[in-house]
């Protein structure tokens, strides 16, 4: 079965420092996608970076980054320099299923919260 | 203007009653998407379209059902209402893989 965890509930950082929000997946389709979402309070959902399975290197956008460790099947959002902006859930998500039904799951969430 | 818009914003309805979601896209894509958000809660997938002849279940469609009007629009209905389908309701469209959604703004549905 495909599943999406998402293990922190909540984190905090400081402003202009990096953090960590992590995701791990599973899945046996050979190929898939696994992508980061933005909800701010204002409730709308935005697109941030996306990781295809067989990509060799590590997806950046901006001040995001995806770690990649397919063997560990972890898909790690790294935000560099944080801003009081970034304060949002995060969702961690993944498209599968080409062996077969389509399938599009995400995470529960991380909410972040920067501090000044 | 939005790419992707959805009517109502905000819907308060009784058990029972049949209500329709709406959603309207510019962006050209083929695909469209229904989801659900449930509070601290991720998406869950209701039906997704590939194209206008192409509609398929998702995770959780039962006591739900939708209509590809054209390749702009695609519709939610709920054929009777019941209290736990509150919740927030996205759509979506995406191009093919690798298959980014882009959100409209969300309807907020509250069922009495």
């Amino acid at each position: 079965a495909q599943k999406i965890t998402q293990t922190q509930p909540g984190m905090f950082v400081q402003e202009k420092e990096a953090v960590t929000l992590d995701c791990t997946y599973d899945t046996s389709d050979p190929s898939y996608g696994l992508f980061w979402y933005k909800q701010p309070s204002s409730g709308e959902m935005i697109f941030l970076i996306y990781q295809g399975s067989y990509d060799q290197q590590n997806a950046t956008e901006g001040r995001y980054s995806l770690n990649f460790q397919k063997a560990r099947k972890s898909a790690n959002l790294v935000i560099s320099a944080s801003q009081l902006g970034d304060s949002a859930m995060y969702f961690c998500a993944m498209r599968g299923g080409t062996s077969g039904t389509y399938k599009y799951i995400f995470g529960t969430g991380t909410r972040l919260k920067v501090l000044a | 203007d939005a790419d992707v818009t959805q009517t109502p914003r905000n819907r308060i309805t009784k058990t029972g009653k049949r209500i329709m979601l709406e959603c309207s896209q510019t962006k050209g894509h083929d695909r469209m998407y229904w989801y659900r958000q449930d509070p601290g809660l991720g998406l869950q997938l209701i039906y997704y379209s590939f194209d206008v002849k192409d509609i398929n279940k998702g995770e959780i469609s039962d006591g739900y059902s939708v209509s590809r009007q054209a390749q702009a629009k695609f519709s939610l209905s709920l054929e009777s209402a019941i209290p736990n389908q509150t919740a927030l309701y996205f759509c979506a469209t995406s191009d093919p893989p690798p298959d980014t959604q882009y959100f409209g703004p969300g309807t907020r549905l509250t069922v009495l």
